[in-house]
């Protein structure tokens, strides 16, 4: 079957790195994708990875997958608090399947 | 204007009001999407126009009527709606339809929403 899982809430002091952790249980996946929801506005992507690797990095961003245990991490490394967002874990099989979002919050 | 532009980003309407959503992208794309995003669950894909044409309506009651004019510009038509259809509704483009057929990682560039209140 198709399902994304992450956790809904993660709470996280300013400075600190946050890890968001995300499952999915379709192996086909193809793409793994992280998206970031600020408030009152759409999904913006911020990154995605091949199903074929298993690192990606961006600036302050690191993607892992893990293929054999089906799991998607993004770190976000010196959080601040302009990153405090939901962030949603996604994966495309035959469409793209989104996950219910993990809201990031700032603590100073 | 760039990227993807919906109007009204707030919407209340009664039971019985007709009304539309609107969603324009200025990317050159050639998909269109309208999801549905409600307080923790997951965002729910309603419509999907690939070039003009609908190719996924999932199980999307009759109330909501999609219309894409053109590649550009998707409508989302509303009419008789119930309140636990209030919710944020997102439309998406993406430079191709992400089937099984597409190899690309489809990504995808959402608007702001509309907010939907019905009373």
């Amino acid at each position: 079957g198709e399902d994304v899982e992450q956790s809904l809430f993660l709470s996280v002091r300013e400075g600190d790195s946050s890890v968001i952790n995300c499952t999915y249980t379709d192996s086909s996946s193809t793409y793994l994708y992280w998206y970031k929801q600020e408030p009152g506005a759409g999904l913006q992507l911020l990154t995605y990875i091949f199903s074929n690797m298993d690192m990606k990095q961006d600036q302050r961003l690191t993607v892992l997958l893990n293929k054999k245990d089906k799991h998607l991490s993004l770190r976000i490394a010196d959080t601040q608090t302009g990153d405090s967002a939901i962030y949603f874990c996604a994966e495309k099989v035959n469409k793209i399947i989104f996950g219910k979002g993990t809201r990031l919050h700032i603590l100073p | 204007e760039t990227g993807v532009t919906q109007t009204p980003r707030h919407l209340v309407m009664g039971m019985t009001n007709k009304k539309s959503l609107k969603c324009e992208q200025h990317l050159g794309h050639n998909a269109m999407y309208w999801y549905k995003q409600s307080a923790k669950k997951p965002l729910e894909l309603m419509f999907v126009y690939s070039l003009e044409e609908r190719v996924e309506n999932n199980s999307v009651p009759s109330r909501f009527s999609p219309e894409c004019p053109n590649s550009s510009h998707l409508f989302l038509h509303l009419h008789t709606l119930q309140p636990e259809d209030s919710a944020l509704y997102l439309c998406a483009s993406s430079q191709e339809y992400g089937s099984v057929f597409s190899s690309g990682a489809n990504v995808l560039t959402f608007g702001a929403g509309s907010r939907l209140t019905v009373l």
